[in-house]
């Protein structure tokens, strides 16, 4: 069965600081995808990073990037120059192999410091 | 970008109450929307895909008779909690696609608590 799993309940980051969020992930599958949703205090659930099996280069949208190591199986979201305003819950989320429903890890609570 | 409406953002009834929620594609068409449930503090757990056209399909554990799905066009699903009771209060949270391929992330709604006084 997949699995997605955070092991990060909560995170705290500086101002200007960069910050990983990490995610593991566990499939037999060979093609899969993978994705990073953002969750401020409102609860709506925005769409960051997607990151591929077989993309041969870490994904990169803006400010947020992806640590993507097949062998490990992990796939770390990645935060530069971090602001007040990605105080939020962060889930790591996997398509089901001939679905395209999500399983979401249990998410990263993070805040940023000013 | 596609954008998901969700209404009402918020609902606060009485116990017995059935509670119907809305999920609208509003700039694309969704064959598939997903209903998902979130308790304080948890993730998200799905609830069943709304499939249009067909009937939803529904992930073990949960009541088909409680919550009720029906997915008549290709914009719009609605989802109804039957005879409501405060151990349903929880957030509830759609999702649709936009368009086919692997690439292509799910796109939610803003999301409805529901307290069940």
């Amino acid at each position: 069965a997949q699995k997605i799993t955070q092991t990060q309940p909560g995170m705290f980051v500086q101002e200007k600081e960069a910050v990983t969020l990490d995610c593991t992930y566990d499939t037999s599958d060979q093609s899969y995808g993978l994705f990073w949703y953002k969750q401020p205090s409102s609860g709506e659930m925005i769409f960051l990073i997607y990151q591929g099996s077989y993309d041969e280069q870490n994904a990169t949208e803006g400010r947020y990037s992806l640590n993507f190591q097949k062998a490990r199986k992990s796939a770390n979201l990645v935060i530069s120059a971090s602001q007040l305003g990605d105080s939020a819950m962060y889930f790591c989320a996997m398509r089901e192999t001939g679905t395209y429903k999500y399983i979401f890890g249990t998410g990263t609570r993070l805040k940023v410091l000013a | 970008g596609a954008v998901v409406s969700q209404h009402p953002s918020r609902v606060i009834c009485k116990s017995g109450t059935s509670v119907k929620i809305e999920c609208r594609s509003l700039d694309f068409q969704a064959t598939t929307m997903f209903w998902y449930r979130q308790f304080p503090k948890q993730s998200l757990m799905l609830m069943a895909t709304s499939n249009e056209g067909s009937k939803a399909t529904y992930e073990q554990g949960v009541e088909k008779d409680k919550f009720l799905i029906n997915h008549a066009s290709l914009t719009l699903s609605t989802l109804t909690v039957t005879s409501a009771h405060p151990e349903d209060s929880s957030f509830y949270i759609c999702s649709a696609r936009d368009t086919p391929g692997r690439r292509t992330p799910q796109h939610f709604g803003d999301g409805t608590r529901l307290s069940i006084l």
